[in-house]
């Protein structure tokens, strides 16, 4: 398995434009979670999805985060329009809540990470 | 408010020490407790700990959960300058899989 796939790796952008990013859960998982990391805030969790619903997005911090999961292998994070504190590492994880084989279910893998520059 | 508190926040030691990561938690529905390490990229997954007092171990890395006192502890023996990471503390919650995150405890382990 590839693991969780995200895309870009890193992004520029100048402040007011739309920042798309992407990401591809596990197969077979069924929770993805969408986290921000920076230096003073740590890692936050934005929004997470189960069987693509949106369960809470009060991590959101504000209106001008959006977030979709129109199936399950696909999921974006889009920031409209950006600006220069928006940036940080965007982090996907994904996983399951079935048990398995070795007994684990929560835990949560995470992708290589989106690092957002604005500008 | 659901929240997991990590510490020391930082920790600078010398390879061949041992160090001890400290983890408590206050959550309303505790399904379990998750340790990751987190190096220059995404972090790695260490531990799950659901049962309280069964040591949890990995090479040189040890974990245990306290269900009573709310807490758990990472141990690290005989450290390497490899072990020098973010090493993260989550609980997840038994109703949604949330995991609620501490701040992390920065470790550096100078040769």
């Amino acid at each position: 398995d590839a693991g969780v796939i995200q895309s870009p790796r890193h992004e520029v952008t100048e402040m007011g434009q739309e920042v798309t990013l992407r990401c591809k859960p596990i197969s077979g998982h069924n929770s993805l979670f969408w986290y921000r990391q920076t230096m003073m805030r740590g890692l936050e969790l934005l929004i997470y999805f189960n069987n693509n619903v949106p369960i809470d997005d009060s991590g959101m911090p504000e209106d001008r985060f959006s977030a979709k999961m129109p199936n399950a292998s696909f999921s974006t994070l889009k920031i409209q329009p950006s600006e220069p504190r928006d940036s940080a590492v965007y982090f996907c994880a994904s996983s399951s809540d079935r048990p398995t084989s070795g007994g684990a279910y929560n835990e949560q893998f995470f992708g290589p990470g989106t690092r957002l520059t604005v500008l | 408010e659901d929240k997991v508190v990590q510490s020391p926040l930082s920790l600078v030691v010398h390879e061949g020490d041992t160090v001890t990561l400290n983890c408590s938690y206050e959550v309303t529905n505790f399904r379990s407790l998750l340790w990751y390490k987190q190096e220059k990229k995404a972090p790695t997954f260490l531990f799950m700990l659901t049962s309280s007092g069964i040591e949890k171990k990995s090479g040189r890395l040890s974990s245990i959960l306290d269900k009573k006192e709310l807490f758990s502890i990472l141990n690290i023996t005989a450290t390497q300058t490899g072990d020098s990471a973010i090493y993260l503390c989550a609980v997840s919650d038994g109703n949604t899989g949330k995991l609620i995150f501490g701040q992390g405890t920065t470790l550096q382990v100078k040769p």
